[in-house]
């Protein structure tokens, strides 16, 4: 049974930091990776997806890595900045028709 | 594009009462939407699958007869909560299965009293 965990659960850094979250699953024959942004009392924001086939992507000040073999994605946030206080979260899909499977999120401040 | 439109985004109900959420589909066609629930400092909860047209898949330990999910168009899927107790007091979100990942409704803050 596949299980995604994250860590840490909170985290609160000043702006302008570097930062990185990290994801863990345990079975690594998964499809793809999505890690989200959720905002208090809202919905979720998709911010990147990696297939199983690519290591990394990037969009703006974000970057997301996949290690299948390790079972691990990391998502760095470069020059953190207090719009970017949120909860994020990873989930991974199994196989092309699975559901998604969440890790517990990360609650992130960042401190102007 | 793929947006999601969810309504309502907060509700407040008496215990017993049932509660209708919209999800729908604003510029695609969803042929499958999930329906999740999140307790607070908690992750999402996948409660049922829908497919249009058919009925709904749910997830383990699910009332099916408590949470009535209906998705008879390609562009709009349905969770009614029946005879809501506090208990049911969560935060709902829908999920559109697109090309290369899903799109997730702005969630119902549900308040059962």
């Amino acid at each position: 049974k596949q299980e995604v965990t994250q860590i840490p659960a909170a985290l609160s850094v000043p702006e302008g930091e570097n930062l990185v979250l990290n994801c863990s699953f345990t079975d690594s024959a998964i499809y793809n990776l999505q890690w989200f942004r959720q905002d208090p009392g809202k919905g979720l924001t998709s911010l990147l997806l990696i297939q199983s086939s690519q290591r990394e992507q990037t969009s703006g000040r974000l970057n997301a890595s996949l290690d299948k073999s390790s079972g691990r994605s990391t998502l760095y946030i470069a020059a953190s900045q207090p719009g970017d206080s949120a909860t994020y979260l990873c989930a991974v899909r199994n196989n092309q028709g699975g559901k998604l499977i969440f890790g517990q999120g990360t609650e992130l401040s960042v401190k102007p | 594009g793929a947006v999601v439109s969810q309504h309502p985004s907060r509700v407040i109900c008496k215990s017993g009462t049932s509660v209708k959420i919209e999800c729908r589909s604003l510029d695609f066609q969803a042929t499958t939407m999930f329906w999740y629930r999140q307790f607070p400092k908690q992750s999402l909860m996948l409660m049922a699958t829908s497919n249009e047209g058919s009925k709904a898949t749910y997830e383990q330990g699910v009332e099916k007869d408590k949470f009535l999910i209906n998705h008879a168009s390609l562009t709009l899927s349905t969770l009614t909560v029946t005879s809501a107790h506090p208990e049911d007091s969560s935060f709902y979100i829908c999920s559109a299965k697109i090309e290369y990942g899903y799109t997730f409704g702005s969630g119902t803050r549900l308040t059962v009293v």
